[in-house]
C-alpha cells in the first residue's frame, strides 16, 4: 500500500533558526496536503499543493511539491516559539469515489526561545 | 460557524467496557473520516462514511470496532470490550472537498 514518510522525526532549533521537514511518498500523488498539530491539539490544515514543481508561501512558511509529485518539503524561515508543533504531510489515496488521506508520522518541531 | 465537534473530549473506560465516541461534522459537510493517533505517531485512517453509508472501512480493526453515520445525528465510533491497546486519541474530520477539517479529538484511556 501507499506509504508516506517524513524526516526528520524530531527537530529542535533555537528561535530565529530555519527549519525544514521533508516528505516522500512511495507513489505519485495527485496532491499533497500539510497539517500542523500543536501539542495537545488537533491537526489544522495549512495548505494543499497540486501542480508538479509548485511552490507556495505563507509568510515565513514555504511549501514545495516535487517535479515527480512524490516528494514535498516545508521550510520555515526564522522560527518563532509559535511554530512549535508537529507538521504532517498527507497524500490522498484514490479508489473510485473514495478519498482518504495517508499521513506521514510527522516532524515534531521544538523551538528554544 | 461551528467547526467539527467531538464528544466527549476525554473518556476513561475499564477493560471490557464499551466506548462510544461522537462526531458532528461541519455544517454542510457530508463526508466524515475517523482517525486514530497513538502517542508520537501519525494519524491512521480508520473509516470513511457518508450519511447512512460506510464508504471505506479498510482501516478499522475487524473485531470490536464499528462506525455509523445515521441520517439524523452525529457519527458514532463504537469500541466494544475495550483493551489497553485501544488507548489513543481518536480524531474525526469532515470535508466538503479535498481539505479535511479536524475536530478536537477524544482522548480515550483504558484502565
Amino acid at each position: 500500500g501507499q506509504q508516506v514518510m517524513q524526516i526528520p522525526q524530531y527537530q529542535h532549533v533555537q528561535e530565529g533558526e530555519d527549519f525544514t521537514t521533508y516528505c516522500n511518498s512511495s507513489t505519485t500523488l495527485s496532491n499533497i496536503q500539510w497539517y500542523k498539530q500543536r501539542p495537545g491539539g488537533h491537526p489544522v490544515f495549512l495548505i494543499q499543493l497540486v501542480k508538479s514543481g509548485e511552490v507556495k508561501k505563507q509568510k515565513r512558511l514555504t511549501f514545495q511539491f516535487g517535479e515527480a509529485k512524490k516528494n514535498s518539503s516545508l521550510h520555515i524561515t526564522a522560527t518563532q516559539t509559535t511554530d512549535v508543533g508537529t507538521y504532517f504531510c498527507a497524500g490522498p489515496v484514490w479508489g473510485g469515489s473514495n478519498y482518504k488521506l495517508t499521513f506521514g508520522k510527522g516532524t515534531l518541531l521544538t523551538v528554544n526561545p | 460557524n461551528a467547526g467539527v465537534m467531538q464528544n466527549p473530549r476525554h473518556l476513561v473506560r475499564r477493560r471490557g467496557q464499551e466506548a462510544r465516541l461522537r462526531c458532528s461534522p461541519m455544517k454542510g459537510h457530508s463526508h466524515v473520516y475517523w482517525y486514530r493517533q497513538l502517542p508520537e505517531e501519525g494519524l491512521k485512517f480508520m473509516v470513511y462514511l457518508q450519511k447512512e453509508n460506510i464508504i471505506d472501512e479498510s482501516g478499522m480493526p475487524k473485531e470490536r470496532f464499528s462506525a455509523e453515520f445515521p441520517k439524523e445525528g452525529p457519527s458514532i465510533l463504537r469500541i466494544q470490550q475495550v483493551v489497553r491497546g485501544d488507548s489513543a486519541a481518536y480524531f474525526c474530520a469532515s470535508s466538503g472537498g479535498d481539505e479535511q477539517f479536524f475536530g478536537p479529538g477524544t482522548r480515550l484511556t483504558v484502565l
